[in-house]
């Protein structure tokens, strides 16, 4: 079966580096993205990886291993708006997203 | 303002009341999708649309139709909707279903089934 797995809850402080993991196993794969969803609100997309490597946009870098079935969200320089769900998803080989059940982010003072 | 509206944005009603939520985009977006969401499980897919006239399931159908006569246009039917349909629901657009392709989300619709 098609499968994404990410922690459930993180909790890191105001100014600090947190590391989101995702590990995907789905029937071929398209790429896989993230996603950020603030509480009672819609996602909204954050990167996109299709290929091997980190990819760096401002404060968020989002890393991918395609043959670890891997990935990872860094945020840099925390900010409390950073709290939010964050949400992994891989596009199979039928061009469908697999989505994670997202992981909250706790940014304490 | 490019966008993907829904309504409405909050709904309580009672078991077996047919009901539709309605969703529409303005980007000229090819394929559209609705999700429901539930604490725990993630974005689950109800069904989406390719592109007009063309609808598919996705995980979760069961209870639910969906139309698209027009390319903005992609309602959510409850023909008799029950407690277990109670969810955030969230529709969704994007360029094109296939390829990498960003979706973006309409602001969500909380239903709760009496």
């Amino acid at each position: 079966g098609q499968n994404i797995d990410q922690p459930t809850e993180m909790t890191a402080t105001e100014g600090a580096i947190v590391q989101i993991n995702c590990t995907y196993q789905t029937s071929g794969f398209n790429g896989l993205f993230w996603y950020q969803q603030h509480a009672g609100e819609a996602p909204t997309f954050l990167s996109y990886n299709v290929l091997d490597g980190l990819e760096e946009k401002g404060r968020f870098s989002s890393f991918l291993s395609r043959s670890k079935g891997y990935s990872y969200l860094l945020l840099k320089e925390l900010q409390m708006k950073d709290s939010a769900s964050y949400l992994c998803a891989a596009l199979d080989s039928n061009y469908q997203l697999i989505w994670g059940a997202g992981t909250k982010l706790i940014i304490k003072p | 303002e490019a966008q993907v509206t829904q309504n409405p944005r909050y709904l309580i009603t009672v078991t077996g009341k047919k009901l539709t939520v309605t969703c529409s985009q303005n980007m000229n977006h090819e394929y559209m999708s609705w999700y429901r969401q539930d604490p725990g499980l993630g974005l689950r897919q109800i069904y989406y649309s390719m592109n007009v006239e063309v609808t598919d399931k996705g995980d979760v159908p069961e209870g639910y139709k969906v139309s698209r006569k027009e390319k903005r246009n992609f309602p959510l039917i409850l023909e008799s909707p029950s407690p277990n349909q109670t969810s955030l629901y969230f529709c969704a657009s994007s360029r094109s279903g296939e390829g990498y392709n960003e979706q973006f989300f309409g602001p969500g619709t909380r239903l709760t089934v009496l």
